[in-house]
C-alpha cells in the first residue's frame, strides 16, 4: 500500500550546524508534500510545503527538496537552534486532501 | 485570530463508556479531520469531513463516529471505549483539498 517513511528515526546535531531530515514516499501520484514540526505535548505545526511541479522551496532557515525520480523528500534546517528540537513529520497528499504521514524523526540539538 | 481548539485536553474514562471529544475551528474551513497518534504509528486518519453533513471513514474508523452539523465543529464519539483507544487525538482543518492542515493541541485519552 501507500506509505511515507523516514530513513532515520533520530537525528542529533550540534547547535549552529545544518540539519537534514529525509523522507521517502511510495506513491508517484502524490502532488503535494508538507513538513510538520511537533513539539512535546503540542499538535503538529506547519513548517513548509511543496507541490510536485517544483523541486525546491525555501522558507526562513528551512528548505524542502523534492526528487520525484526517486520519490524522496528532504527538509534542511540552516543554523539549527535548540528551539528546533522536536519531531518532524513529512506528509503526502494524493487523495483529495487526505494526508498520509510518515513515522517522524526526532531532532535533538546539542548546545 | 482564527484558531482550532480541542476539549477536553485530558480525559480518563472506563471501558465501555461513550466518550465525545470536541473540535472547534474558527478558520471557516470546509475540511476537518480527526487523527490518532500512537508510538510507532505516527498520525493515522480516523474520520474526515468535507463540509456540513458530509462524513467519511479514514484508515482506522472502527469504534469511532463523527457528525458535522455546522462548519465550525466536528465532534468525535467513541461509542464504547476500549483500552486500545487509549491515544492522543488530534483534530485538523484545511481550507482546500490541496492546502495544509492546521492542527489543534490534542486530547490525551486514557481508557482504563
Amino acid at each position: 500500500g501507500e506509505s511515507v517513511g523516514l530513513h532515520l528515526p533520530t537525528l542529533s546535531v550540534q547547535e549552529g550546524d545544518n540539519s537534514i531530515i529525509n523522507c521517502a514516499y511510495s506513491n508517484s501520484a502524490s502532488d503535494y508534500f508538507i513538513w510538520y514540526k511537533q513539539e512535546s505535548g503540542k499538535g503538529p505545526q506547519f513548517i513548509i510545503d511543496i507541490r510536485s511541479n517544483m523541486d525546491k522551496r525555501q522558507g526562513q532557515r528551512v528548505t524542502v527538496l523534492l526528487n520525484k525520480t526517486v520519490k524522496h523528500l528532504s527538509l534542511q534546517i540552516a543554523a539549527t537552534q535548540p528551539g528546533d528540537s522536536a519531531v518532524y513529520f513529512c506528509a503526502e497528499n494524493n487523495q483529495g486532501g487526505k494526508l498520509i504521514f510518515g513515522q517522524g524523526t526526532e531532532l535533538s540539538v546539542k548546545p | 485570530d482564527a484558531e482550532i481548539t480541542q476539549s477536553p485536553r485530558h480525559k480518563i474514562t472506563e471501558t465501555g463508556r461513550q466518550v465525545t471529544l470536541a473540535c472547534h475551528q474558527t478558520w471557516n474551513h470546509n475540511n476537518m479531520f480527526w487523527y490518532r497518534q500512537d508510538l510507532g504509528h505516527g498520525l493515522r486518519l480516523i474520520h474526515y469531513s468535507y463540509g456540513v453533513h458530509d462524513t467519511n471513514k479514514g484508515e482506522v474508523s472502527d469504534g469511532y463516529s463523527v457528525s458535522r452539523s455546522n462548519t465550525e465543529d466536528l465532534p468525535l464519539t467513541l461509542e464504547s471505549a476500549a483500552s486500545s483507544q487509549t491515544s492522543v487525538y488530534f483534530c485538523a482543518s484545511s481550507g482546500g483539498l490541496g492546502n495544509e492542515q492546521f492542527f489543534g493541541p490534542g486530547t490525551r485519552l486514557t481508557v482504563l
